[in-house]
């Protein structure tokens, strides 16, 4: 079974303060993909990530695919309470089948 | 109406019901996919079609049955539902399949008593 493993599962910070969310596997993937989902609607697409070593920004957000394209982070600079929500991290093998996370839920504090 | 859009947003049903999930995309994709989100546990893709036939069903009992009469429109139709099966189910498009850049409604809430 191809596993997404989400770390942490849950993140309560302070605004202003910067985030690290990790998406892991033992999986090779590739592409992934970066949602973000906010109570009561679907998820929306952030980014995705498809060469190994690929970095890309979106604003304050960091989406980086490792060498090896098993693994992936998300980091925030700088949360801003509009930044909360759940972050799922999805992969895909080329089979149209996303393979999803748990997910992450991110709490800012004004 | 833009992107994918999902009714009933919210519905409540008893174990003896009939009833149907509807989405519609407005995005001019091929592909259309059903998913289930229950609390703590990974999206779960159920059913995806492509051009209207049906290339995926993830091992979902028969009492989800899926529908897609083009490619703009699918349906879920539920009958005889568990109270296990109360989730948030999510509908999705793509442009082709497969595709892996999808693009989600506002998902159904909902509850069998």
């Amino acid at each position: 079974t191809q596993l997404l493993e989400q770390s942490p599962q849950f993140l309560s910070i302070q605004e202003g303060e910067n985030l690290t969310v990790y998406c892991n596997s033992s999986s090779v993937f590739s592409s992934l993909q970066w949602y973000r989902q906010e109570p009561g609607e679907g998820p929306v697409l952030l980014v995705t990530v498809v060469t190994g070593g690929e970095v890309k920004k979106l604003k304050r957000l960091t989406f980086q695919f490792g060498d090896a394209r098993k693994d992936s982070s998300l980091h925030i600079t700088a949360a801003q309470p509009g930044d909360t929500g759940l972050y799922l991290c999805a992969g895909a093998r080329g089979t149209g089948k996303l393979i999803f996370g748990q997910g992450t839920t991110l709490q800012v504090k004004p | 109406e833009t992107g994918v859009t999902q009714t009933p947003r919210h519905l409540v049903m008893g174990m003896t019901n009939k009833k149907s999930l509807k989405c519609e995309q407005h995005l001019g994709h091929n592909a259309m996919y059903w998913y289930k989100q229950s609390a703590k546990k990974p999206l779960e893709l159920m059913f995806v079609y492509s051009l209207e036939e049906r290339v995926e069903n993830n091992s979902v009992p028969s009492r989800f049955s899926p529908e897609c009469p083009n490619s703009s429109h699918l349906f879920l139709h539920l009958h005889t539902l568990q109270p296990e099966d109360s989730a948030l189910y999510l509908c999705a498009s793509s442009q082709d399949w497969p595709d892996n850049e999808q693009f989600f409604g506002p998902g159904t809430r909902l509850t069998v008593l």
